[in-house]
Protein backbone atom coordinates (compact mmCIF):
# COMPACT_ATOMS: atom_id res chain seq x y z
CA UNK A 1 0.00 0.00 0.00
CA UNK A 2 1.64 3.10 -1.49
CA UNK A 3 2.13 5.90 0.78
CA UNK A 4 1.55 9.46 0.27
CA UNK A 5 4.02 10.54 -2.59
CA UNK A 6 5.40 13.42 -3.48
CA UNK A 7 7.59 14.69 -6.49
CA UNK A 8 10.12 15.93 -7.21
CA UNK A 9 11.77 15.42 -4.07
CA UNK A 10 14.36 18.47 -4.49
CA UNK A 11 13.96 21.35 -7.13
CA UNK A 12 16.03 24.28 -7.67
CA UNK A 13 14.51 27.50 -9.41
CA UNK A 14 15.61 30.83 -10.49
CA UNK A 15 13.96 34.03 -9.17
CA UNK A 16 10.89 34.64 -10.91
CA UNK A 17 10.20 31.22 -12.31
CA UNK A 18 7.20 28.84 -11.36
CA UNK A 19 7.40 26.23 -9.54
CA UNK A 20 5.20 23.20 -9.39
CA UNK A 21 5.02 20.75 -6.57
CA UNK A 22 2.62 17.31 -6.62
CA UNK A 23 1.37 14.85 -4.18
CA UNK A 24 -0.37 12.25 -4.70
CA UNK A 25 -2.37 10.71 -1.14
CA UNK A 26 -2.79 7.50 -0.02
CA UNK A 27 -5.11 4.73 -1.66
CA UNK A 28 -8.61 6.06 -0.49
CA UNK A 29 -8.01 9.06 0.73
CA UNK A 30 -9.78 12.52 -0.31
CA UNK A 31 -8.32 14.53 1.76
CA UNK A 32 -4.92 16.51 1.55
CA UNK A 33 -3.30 19.35 3.30
CA UNK A 34 -0.10 21.56 2.03
CA UNK A 35 2.40 22.46 4.91
CA UNK A 36 5.70 24.72 4.79
CA UNK A 37 8.47 24.67 6.85
CA UNK A 38 10.93 27.07 6.77
CA UNK A 39 14.26 26.78 8.12
CA UNK A 40 14.48 26.46 12.17
CA UNK A 41 10.77 26.23 12.11
CA UNK A 42 7.79 23.92 12.62
CA UNK A 43 5.59 22.75 9.71
CA UNK A 44 2.66 25.55 8.95
CA UNK A 45 -0.38 25.08 7.73
CA UNK A 46 -1.11 26.43 3.82
CA UNK A 47 -4.49 25.01 2.15
CA UNK A 48 -6.88 22.34 2.79
CA UNK A 49 -8.43 20.36 0.03
CA UNK A 50 -10.81 17.82 -0.93
CA UNK A 51 -11.14 16.32 -5.05
CA UNK A 52 -12.12 19.57 -7.10
CA UNK A 53 -12.70 21.56 -3.77
CA UNK A 54 -10.75 24.05 -1.56
CA UNK A 55 -11.93 23.71 1.77
CA UNK A 56 -9.27 25.83 3.99
CA UNK A 57 -6.70 28.44 2.28
CA UNK A 58 -6.10 30.62 5.73
CA UNK A 59 -2.44 29.58 5.58
CA UNK A 60 -1.92 30.31 1.69
CA UNK A 61 0.70 33.50 1.03
CA UNK A 62 -2.32 36.18 -0.81
CA UNK A 63 -0.33 36.32 -3.95
CA UNK A 64 1.53 33.94 -6.19
CA UNK A 65 0.70 30.73 -4.63
CA UNK A 66 -2.26 28.30 -5.31
CA UNK A 67 -3.28 24.71 -4.98
CA UNK A 68 -5.61 22.72 -6.87
CA UNK A 69 -6.85 18.52 -6.28
CA UNK A 70 -8.42 17.83 -9.60
CA UNK A 71 -10.73 15.35 -10.06
CA UNK A 72 -8.18 12.80 -11.62
CA UNK A 73 -4.69 12.97 -10.41
CA UNK A 74 -2.44 14.65 -7.82
CA UNK A 75 -2.89 17.94 -5.63
CA UNK A 76 -0.43 20.43 -7.22
CA UNK A 77 1.04 23.53 -4.79
CA UNK A 78 1.57 26.17 -7.15
CA UNK A 79 3.92 29.00 -7.03
CA UNK A 80 4.68 31.98 -9.48
CA UNK A 81 7.89 34.17 -9.99
CA UNK A 82 9.22 32.28 -6.82
CA UNK A 83 11.58 34.78 -4.15
CA UNK A 84 14.13 33.93 -2.07
CA UNK A 85 12.08 33.84 0.60
CA UNK A 86 9.70 30.65 -1.06
CA UNK A 87 13.34 28.23 -0.03
CA UNK A 88 11.32 25.78 2.52
CA UNK A 89 10.33 22.31 2.52
CA UNK A 90 6.63 21.73 1.43
CA UNK A 91 4.65 18.88 2.81
CA UNK A 92 1.90 17.16 1.39
CA UNK A 93 -0.55 14.97 4.18
CA UNK A 94 -3.63 12.92 3.02
CA UNK A 95 -6.52 11.80 4.86
CA UNK A 96 -9.75 9.75 4.79
CA UNK A 97 -12.07 11.74 6.06
CA UNK A 98 -10.90 15.39 6.95
CA UNK A 99 -11.55 14.87 10.17
CA UNK A 100 -10.19 16.54 13.55
CA UNK A 101 -9.44 13.44 15.28
CA UNK A 102 -8.23 11.82 11.73
CA UNK A 103 -4.38 10.70 11.80
CA UNK A 104 -3.05 12.40 8.52
CA UNK A 105 -0.12 10.70 6.80
CA UNK A 106 2.89 12.50 5.15
CA UNK A 107 4.72 12.72 2.41
CA UNK A 108 8.47 12.68 2.39
CA UNK A 109 8.42 16.62 0.95
CA UNK A 110 9.79 18.77 -1.63
CA UNK A 111 12.62 20.80 -0.95
CA UNK A 112 12.41 23.53 -2.63
CA UNK A 113 15.64 26.31 -3.55
CA UNK A 114 15.25 29.68 -5.26
CA UNK A 115 18.51 30.83 -6.07
CA UNK B 1 -4.41 33.58 18.22
CA UNK B 2 -3.65 29.62 17.79
CA UNK B 3 -0.09 28.42 19.04
CA UNK B 4 1.52 25.07 19.87
CA UNK B 5 4.95 25.90 21.44
CA UNK B 6 6.98 23.40 22.73
CA UNK B 7 9.56 24.12 25.70
CA UNK B 8 13.01 22.85 24.19
CA UNK B 9 14.84 23.03 20.94
CA UNK B 10 17.31 20.65 21.44
CA UNK B 11 17.17 17.65 23.93
CA UNK B 12 20.55 15.65 24.66
CA UNK B 13 20.34 12.15 26.42
CA UNK B 14 22.20 9.52 27.10
CA UNK B 15 21.20 6.00 26.36
CA UNK B 16 18.72 4.69 29.34
CA UNK B 17 17.71 8.22 30.65
CA UNK B 18 14.16 8.99 30.52
CA UNK B 19 12.53 11.73 28.30
CA UNK B 20 9.94 14.73 28.88
CA UNK B 21 9.31 17.18 26.16
CA UNK B 22 7.07 19.35 26.86
CA UNK B 23 4.05 20.85 24.70
CA UNK B 24 1.74 23.89 25.66
CA UNK B 25 -1.41 24.85 23.36
CA UNK B 26 -3.31 27.96 23.47
CA UNK B 27 -6.95 27.23 22.17
CA UNK B 28 -10.09 27.71 24.27
CA UNK B 29 -12.15 24.82 22.43
CA UNK B 30 -11.66 21.32 22.12
CA UNK B 31 -8.74 20.00 20.51
CA UNK B 32 -7.39 16.89 19.06
CA UNK B 33 -3.55 16.62 20.06
CA UNK B 34 -0.78 14.75 18.23
CA UNK B 35 2.96 13.75 18.49
CA UNK B 36 4.60 12.97 15.08
CA UNK B 37 8.20 12.02 14.82
CA UNK B 38 10.74 12.81 12.17
CA UNK B 39 13.62 9.89 11.94
CA UNK B 40 16.76 11.29 10.11
CA UNK B 41 15.90 10.53 6.59
CA UNK B 42 12.18 9.41 6.79
CA UNK B 43 8.76 11.05 6.41
CA UNK B 44 6.98 12.79 9.74
CA UNK B 45 5.00 9.77 10.95
CA UNK B 46 2.43 9.40 14.04
CA UNK B 47 3.87 8.52 17.21
CA UNK B 48 0.68 8.64 19.28
CA UNK B 49 -2.83 11.00 19.63
CA UNK B 50 -5.28 11.74 21.86
CA UNK B 51 -8.77 12.51 20.80
CA UNK B 52 -11.23 11.19 23.71
CA UNK B 53 -11.24 9.05 26.65
CA UNK B 54 -8.09 8.33 29.34
CA UNK B 55 -6.06 11.23 28.85
CA UNK B 56 -3.09 8.85 29.29
CA UNK B 57 -2.19 8.07 25.69
CA UNK B 58 0.19 5.15 25.20
CA UNK B 59 2.01 5.44 21.64
CA UNK B 60 4.38 2.83 19.39
CA UNK B 61 8.03 2.48 20.61
CA UNK B 62 7.12 2.66 24.31
CA UNK B 63 6.47 6.22 24.02
CA UNK B 64 3.11 7.91 25.99
CA UNK B 65 1.41 11.14 26.95
CA UNK B 66 -0.86 12.46 28.96
CA UNK B 67 -3.51 15.65 27.99
CA UNK B 68 -4.17 17.49 31.07
CA UNK B 69 -6.56 19.78 29.79
CA UNK B 70 -6.62 22.51 33.00
CA UNK B 71 -2.83 23.00 31.92
CA UNK B 72 -3.31 22.84 27.90
CA UNK B 73 -0.80 20.34 27.99
CA UNK B 74 0.09 17.33 26.02
CA UNK B 75 3.86 16.03 27.46
CA UNK B 76 5.16 13.42 25.76
CA UNK B 77 7.87 10.86 27.89
CA UNK B 78 9.72 7.84 27.80
CA UNK B 79 11.47 6.16 31.22
CA UNK B 80 14.31 4.88 29.18
CA UNK B 81 15.27 6.05 25.42
CA UNK B 82 17.14 4.09 23.24
CA UNK B 83 19.94 5.20 20.39
CA UNK B 84 17.25 4.94 17.62
CA UNK B 85 15.28 7.48 19.35
CA UNK B 86 17.26 10.10 17.71
CA UNK B 87 14.69 12.35 15.69
CA UNK B 88 12.52 15.74 15.69
CA UNK B 89 9.59 15.44 17.67
CA UNK B 90 6.49 17.60 16.50
CA UNK B 91 3.69 17.62 18.52
CA UNK B 92 0.47 19.47 16.84
CA UNK B 93 -3.00 20.26 17.78
CA UNK B 94 -6.07 19.51 15.28
CA UNK B 95 -9.31 22.50 16.36
CA UNK B 96 -12.84 21.21 16.56
CA UNK B 97 -14.31 22.57 13.45
CA UNK B 98 -11.45 23.72 11.37
CA UNK B 99 -11.28 20.58 8.75
CA UNK B 100 -8.48 18.71 10.42
CA UNK B 101 -5.78 21.11 9.80
CA UNK B 102 -2.92 20.82 12.58
CA UNK B 103 -0.97 23.68 14.04
CA UNK B 104 2.70 22.31 14.61
CA UNK B 105 4.72 23.35 17.66
CA UNK B 106 8.69 23.99 16.11
CA UNK B 107 10.01 20.76 17.16
CA UNK B 108 12.10 19.65 19.52
CA UNK B 109 15.23 18.01 18.46
CA UNK B 110 16.31 14.74 20.53
CA UNK B 111 19.87 13.38 20.07
CA UNK B 112 20.31 10.13 22.49
CA UNK B 113 23.87 9.86 22.69
CA UNK B 114 24.98 5.68 22.82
Amino acid sequence: NAGVMQNPRHLVRRRGQEARLRCSPMKGHSHVYWYRQLPEEGLKFMVYLQKENIIDESGMPKERFSAEFPKEGPSILRIQQVVRGDSAAYFCASSPSGQNFDTQYFGPGTRLTVL
Amino acid sequence: AQSVSQHNHHVILSEAASLELGCNYSYGGTVNLFWYVQYPGQHLQLLLKYFSGDPLVKGIKGFEAEFIKSKFSFNLRKPSVQWSDTAEYFCAVAPSGQGGKLIFGQGTELSVKP
